[in-house]
């Protein structure tokens, strides 16, 4: 059974859509995260909810809008895509927020690719 | 603020050799975790280990072991007689109490490469 499942697994689109990924976890966790990996492998957070509450909302354009319609999804929509999205989005689940020591298991991974 | 630093880049092996991966973290908090995730060409992330700040002793899983020094700030981890399927980048992270509830600082990640 997959924990963290994220769709879709590629996206490939033009400048200025819109797009949004999907991400579900069945692990029973409170908290989701979205972060994102360049090109260089780099990992950023940049957005995460505890209970269908924003708790970390790093410094992302406001192009990037996350929604939790329950604490088992956290989608992520992408307006006016730019060259500069491009990367690969991982969402992840944690049991709670616990003062930071809980464990984050992370998706699959979405490859977007904005042409 | 949190920073990990993970200082090389890409380790070249040939298999049934040791790797040893560096971690050096810096952190003002006084309770704090430590995580390592692998990262295979299939692209997903893998959870390896946490350590808490509290908790010194070194772990061995398998051909894994990790070793924590906090006097210098390292949470190293070494993969003994490597194989070609240890081949992937190797993410340090922390997670520090006081700041933003689960925020991890992911290191730059290692690229181990074994060959047969």
């Amino acid at each position: 059974d997959t924990a963290v499942s994220q769709t879709p697994k590629y996206l490939v689109t033009q400048m200025g859509n819109d797009k949004s990924i999907k991400c579900e976890q069945n692990l029973g966790h409170d908290t989701m995260y979205w972060y994102k990996q360049d090109s260089k492998k780099f990992l950023k957070i940049m957005f995460s909810y505890n209970n269908k509450e924003l708790i970390i909302n790093e410094t992302v354009p406001n192009r990037f809008s996350p929604k939790s319609p329950d604490k088992a999804h956290l989608n992520l929509h992408i307006n006016s895509l730019e060259l500069g999205d491009s990367a690969v989005y991982f969402c992840a689940s944690s049991l709670g927020l616990a003062g930071g020591q809980e464990t984050q298991y992370f998706g699959p991974g979405t490859r977007l690719l904005v042409l | 603020a949190q920073k990990v630093t993970q200082a090389q880049t890409e380790i070249s092996v040939v298999e049934k050799e040791d790797v040893t991966l560096d971690c050096v973290y810096e952190t003002r908090d006084t309770t704090y975790y430590l995580f390592w995730y692998k990262q295979p060409p299939s692209g997903e992330l893998v959870f390896l280990i946490r350590r808490n700040s509290f908790d010194e002793q070194n772990e061995i899983s398998g051909r894994y072991s990790w070793n924590f020094q906090k006097s210098t700030s390292s949470f190293n981890f070494t993969i003994t007689a490597s194989q070609v399927v240890d081949s992937a980048v190797y993410f340090c992270a922390l997670s520090a109490a006081t700041d933003s509830w689960g925020k991890f600082q992911f290191g730059a990640g290692t690229q181990v490469v074994v060959t047969p």
